[in-house]
């Protein structure tokens, strides 16, 4: 069965760095983009980025472009998502999802859905 | 890079059917055969129900069915079900290898 489990709930102060963790199972890790998404509170989804763990290629909504990092370690099958600085308005829901395909090439891939979802990471951020 | 536009919120009764619609522009909905919809309970993880505009994951109720029309997508759900009161979002390519999501729409089953 195909699972991405991601680490738990994390309440942090302004300024403070951060780093959450998304660990694959039943599939073939290095394969697949995989993607995060925002939530924030009472709000909608919002794509952030995504990295294709085989070479670790990275792109990032321009929103989030230069906010976050995106990383990923092929030997434990993991991505994770970090914040040099956190901010209160970082305060949200993160969750990873693998992409079930793609198409392209170069500098214009694209995304053919997000097919698995972890189950979300809380982050409480404050002032 | 603008969030594609759903209706807030619809509504229906027990058994009856409606419809969701998705508005971008050629840019994004109108230029892949690419939308995928997603359904979230509250508290949960998204979930994937409809891709490639038209094509249902296995195990996913041939009640719900996806449609493009130039830049307008659309979900329909028949037979409307107490379980499918949740939210849902539709989500494209929109170029530089990014995609981006609607600003979700809530179901609300009568």
């Amino acid at each position: 069965e195909m699972q991405l489990v991601q680490s738990g709930a994390e309440l942090k102060k302004s300024g403070e760095s951060l780093k959450i963790s998304c660990k694959a199972s039943g599939y073939k890790f290095v394969d697949y983009w995989i993607g995060w998404v925002r939530q924030m509170p009472g709000k909608g989804l919002e794509w952030m980025g995504v990295i294709y763990p085989g070479d670790s290629d990275t792109k990032y909504s321009p929103s989030f472009q230069g906010q976050v990092t995106i990383s990923a370690d092929k030997a434990s099958s993991t991505a994770y998502l970090q914040w040099s600085s956190l901010k209160a308005s970082d305060t949200a829901i993160y969750f990873c999802a693998k992409i079930r395909d793609y198409g392209g090439n170069g500098h214009n891939y694209y995304f053919y859905g997000m097919d698995v979802w972890g189950q979300g990471t809380t982050i409480s951020v404050s002032s | 890079q603008s969030a594609l536009t759903q209706p807030a919120s619809v509504s229906g009764s027990p058994g009856q059917s409606i419809s969701i619609s998705c508005t971008g522009t050629s840019r994004d909905v109108g230029g892949y055969k690419l939308v995928s919809w997603y359904q979230q309970h509250p508290g949960k993880a998204p979930k994937l129900i409809i891709f490639e505009d038209i094509r249902r994951p296995s195990g996913v109720s041939n009640r719900f069915s996806g449609s493009k029309s130039g830049n307008t997508a659309s979900l329909a759900i028949s037979g409307l079900q107490a379980e499918d009161e949740a939210d849902y979002y539709c989500c494209s390519p929109a170029g530089d290898s990014t995609s981006v999501f609607g600003g979700g729409t809530k179901l609300t089953v009568l």
